[in-house]
């Protein structure tokens, strides 16, 4: 069974533009969840989707936004870029969400904001 | 206030030395409980988990961890260390807010490991 993908990898943008970063779960997977990695804060959960709709969302500002699209797969979008939106950005699936279900992540996109 | 505490930042074991990662809880209910691994420029590899039942849960690449309740600990061993484990680990709890339980992880800062030859 294929992994969690992410794309792109890599991603360099400049401040003020905007980056929509897209997320395909594994097969069956319904929940898809998104977070941030930074080195100062570590990792922080930004939203979690099942079945097309936001269940649950983080403490970040309203620059990010998600969604799902009825294949289960996920794009996030952050508008007017910060140069302290850098960081590694992680998707991860799981089969129904909750707190008792394992998540899987992809590898990542790497956004640099200069 | 859910948290995850993870006190030992970076770590330093000879290749074929036992190793023991710290892990504490901070939850008010039954803990499901994870410990994920990191190599750079990677994603997060789950190693295992603890939902319920026996308190040693055993995970891949020769990994396992001990749930202490009494303690609010769930720290990670490996009787022998290998010099392709060097990565950063990750310990993290299922958040549950309001009345259900939620999709998300609350994470530890990650404790790095490093290999001697």
């Amino acid at each position: 069974k294929a992994g969690v993908t992410q794309t792109p990898r890599y991603l360099i943008k400049t401040r003020g533009q905007q980056v929509t970063l897209s997320c395909s779960p594994i097969s069956g997977h319904r929940s898809v969840s998104w977070y941030q990695q930074t080195p100062g804060q570590g990792l922080q959960f930004l939203f979690e989707y099942f079945s097309e709709t936001q269940r649950n969302k983080g403490n970040f500002p309203g620059r990010f936004s998600g969604r799902q699209f009825s294949n289960s797969r996920s794009e996030m979008n952050v508008s007017t870029l910060e140069l302290g939106d850098s960081a590694l950005y992680l998707c991860a699936s799981s089969l129904a969400g909750g707190r008792e279900y394992e998540q899987y992540f992809g590898p990542g996109t790497r956004l640099t904001v200069t | 206030a859910q948290s995850v505490t993870q006190p030992d930042i970076h770590i330093t074991v000879s290749e074929g030395a036992s190793l023991e990662l710290r892990c504490n809880y901070s939850y008010g209910a039954t803990p499901y409980l994870f410990w994920y691994v990191q190599s750079p420029g990677q994603g997060l590899q789950l190693l295992l988990k603890y939902f319920s039942g026996d308190t040693l849960v055993q995970g891949i690449k020769g990994f396992e961890a001990e749930f202490k309740r009494s303690q609010s600990s769930f720290n990670l061993r490996k009787p022998s260390v290998h010099w392709s484990d060097a990565a950063e680990y990750f310990c993290a709890v299922g958040a549950y807010v309001g009345g259900g339980s939620q999709g998300n992880l609350i994470f530890g800062k990650g404790t790095k490991l490093s290999v001697k030859p």
